[in-house]
Parts: C-alpha cells; sequence; structure tokens
C-alpha cells in the first residue's frame, strides 16, 4: 500500500493568514493526488484534484501543487468557513489510500 | 446536479451482515464509477471498493472476503454488503461517485451526506 503522511496534524491560523499543509507520498504518485475538504458532522468535498486543477466552485484562495513523493495544499487568506479537516488522498494505484487528515483551527 | 444518498440500518449485532444503498438522483449510474468509504468515529477516511457502471469491481484488500457491492442501473443505485460485522465496522459509511482519467479511478466527486453504522452487542 501507499502510505500517505500529511504535516502537521492540526493547526491554528488567524483570519487572513496564508496556511500551507503538506502531504508525502511513500512512493511517487506523479500527480494522482487529490485534497478533500470536511466540515465538522459534514461528508468530504473535493478540493483539488490532480495535485493542481482546483474543482469547479471552490474559491481561488485554495491552490495545490507538487508532483512526485511532496505535495502543498495552500490556502492563500485564511477565512473563518475553513475551519475544517483536510485530507490528501492517492489515486496512483489500490488501495486508495487516504492521508490522517490535518485539523485546520481558527484562532 | 448529481445527489447521492446513503441509507442502511444504524444499529447491529456482531456477526451480521451489513446492507447499505446509494440512491442516486441528478444524473445517471452510467459511465461512471461508483465507490464506498468509511470513517470510523473521530478517526480518518478508509477506501472500501468501488463498481463500475457495468459491474466491474475492485475492494480493499483487507476487507475483499466480507465485501460486497452491486450495481442496479435500472433503479439509479449501487449498494454494499459488508459480512460477519464487528465493533471495528462501526463507522460513517460514504458513497461517492469515482471519476476516471485514461480508465483509471482518480477522484471522487460528489459525495452523500453518510449513514452511521453502529455494531452493538
Amino acid at each position: 500500500d501507499i502510505q500517505m503522511t500529511q504535516s502537521p496534524s492540526s493547526l491554528s491560523a488567524s483570519v487572513g493568514d496564508r496556511v500551507t499543509i503538506t502531504c508525502r507520498a511513500s512512493q511517487s504518485i506523479n500527480s494522482y493526488l487529490n485534497w478533500y475538504q470536511q466540515k465538522p458532522g459534514k461528508a468530504p468535498k473535493l478540493l483539488i484534484y490532480a495535485a493542481s486543477s482546483l474543482q469547479s466552485g471552490v474559491p481561488s484562495r485554495f491552490s495545490g501543487s507538487g508532483s512526485g513523493t511532496d505535495f502543498t495544499l495552500t490556502i492563500s487568506s485564511l477565512q473563518p468557513e475553513d475551519l475544517a479537516t483536510y485530507y490528501c488522498q492517492q489515486s496512483y494505484g489500490t488501495p486508495i489510500t487516504f492521508g490522517q487528515g490535518t485539523r485546520l483551527e481558527i484562532k | 446536479q448529481v445527489q447521492l444518498q446513503e441509507s442502511g440500518p444504524g444499529l447491529m449485532k456482531p456477526s451480521e451482515t451489513l446492507s447499505l444503498s446509494c440512491t442516486v438522483s441528478g444524473g445517471s449510474i452510467s459511465p461512471y464509477y461508483w465507490s464506498w468509504f468509511r470513517q470510523p468515529p473521530g478517526k480518518g477516511l478508509e477506501w472500501v471498493g468501488y463498481i463500475s457502471y457495468s459491474g466491474t469491481t475492485n475492494y480493499y484488500p483487507s476487507l475483499k472476503s466480507r465485501v460486497t457491492i452491486s450495481v442496479d442501473t435500472s433503479k439509479n443505485h449501487f449498494s454494499l454488503r459488508l459480512s460477519s460485522v464487528t465493533a471495528a465496522d462501526t463507522a460513517v459509511y460514504y458513497c461517492a461517485r469515482g471519476f476516471l482519467v485514461r480508465g483509471i479511478i482518480r477522484w471522487f466527486d460528489p459525495w452523500g451526506q453518510g449513514a452511521l453504522v453502529t455494531v452493538s452487542s
């Protein structure tokens, strides 16, 4: 199985801050990396697919980058509604696997 | 706009067989792939398996002996069966639509709201 490791596991930031979450794969996954946002008590929502493509309807303050084994999700200017847990997911091969999640809190 | 809705038993006893259904509205089952995920309380996401509109399946290896995913295109829904459940299978179960690139499933959108299944004696 391809192991996905996110860092940090949790972070606290202020409204307007630039926030970066990283995801590392245990082997190269090319650009087959997606990011999901899960708000408390809700289903996951696709934010970024194929490492850097913004899903339709997702605010442009979200962006993704990376390839191979190292990836980042960036929120350029944190908003109160961004309170959530963020997961990366690899689709290079099965079984499909997720990172452990990064819990984002608003100061 | 495609919407997915899970339905299931809620509370089960150990050794029973879990049956969940995901109804797709606002779009057709064909020609997509459809997947199940689960999330134990307070934990992360786990992929369970997926099925194509034509019935091709792929399951998480550690669950493969207990899992069956099926699709009914006439009713526009797909289903999950998980046999011999234990407390470790307690989770919110989500269904989602899969998108393919060059014949390989790559990302999932949208997701259903989720169905909590609790296994307890």
